[in-house]
């Protein structure tokens, strides 16, 4: 079965400062992993997919076959980044972590 | 522009009357799905649709059905709405094959008094 676990309901951080949401994935394929955004009031939309491997937004994630993650991270943090963030692993999504960046 | 629609946006109704909330994209994606948005579970697919005419159950589909006679709709029905179906429903589409990211459409946040 597939299952996607994002740990952090809630993240809060200063401006400029780092930022990593946890992504944890339980697939025995080859997974299709992707993070998506949902700014307030707004659709949910695409940032990133692990087989791009680009950065959008300042933001990077790495798939870890390993450890199973496909943790999201980006170095300095702004206020627009201030987001419901979901990892999704093809059609299953995670919980969703709420992004608090403050000034 | 490529887009995924859905009607109503708002909608306030009462327990037991029957109601449909309508999805379009035109995008000629085959796959087509309904997620539910409740805070703390995150999206939970209710049903989806690889194409015409072929239709499947997500994670929570109990009190719901869909249907899709044609590729760019895809339905979604409360035969008789309650109370614990309040919630943010969003309609999704993609492409089938490959790694395709899903394209949601704007919400409709329904209560059910």
């Amino acid at each position: 079965a597939q299952r996607v676990t994002q740990p952090e309901k809630l993240l809060s951080v200063f401006k400029g400062a780092p930022v990593e949401l946890k992504c944890n994935y339980s697939y025995s394929g080859s997974p299709e992993l992707f993070w998506y955004v949902q700014y307030s009031r707004q659709r949910l939309q695409l940032l990133l997919r692990h087989i791009s491997r680009e950065s959008i937004k300042g933001f990077t994630a790495d798939l870890n076959k390993g450890e199973t993650s496909f943790h999201l991270k980006k170095p300095f943090a702004q206020e627009e980044d201030s987001a419901m963030y979901y990892c999704a692993l093809r059609v299953s999504f995670g919980a969703g972590t709420t992004v608090t960046v403050r000034a | 522009e490529a887009q995924v629609t859905q009607n109503p946006r708002y909608l306030i109704t009462v327990t037991g009357k029957k109601l449909t909330v309508t999805c379009s994209q035109n995008m000629n994606h085959e796959y087509m799905s309904w997620y539910r948005q409740d805070p703390g579970l995150g999206l939970r697919q209710i049903y989806y649709s690889m194409n015409v005419e072929v239709t499947d159950k997500g994670d929570v589909p109990e009190g719901y059905k869909v249907s899709r006679k044609e590729k760019r709709n895809f339905p979604l029905i409360l035969e008789s709405p309650s109370p614990n179906q309040t919630s943010l429903y969003f309609c999704a589409s993609r492409l089938a094959g490959g790694p395709a990211e899903q394209y949601f459409g704007p919400g409709t946040r329904l209560t059910v008094t």
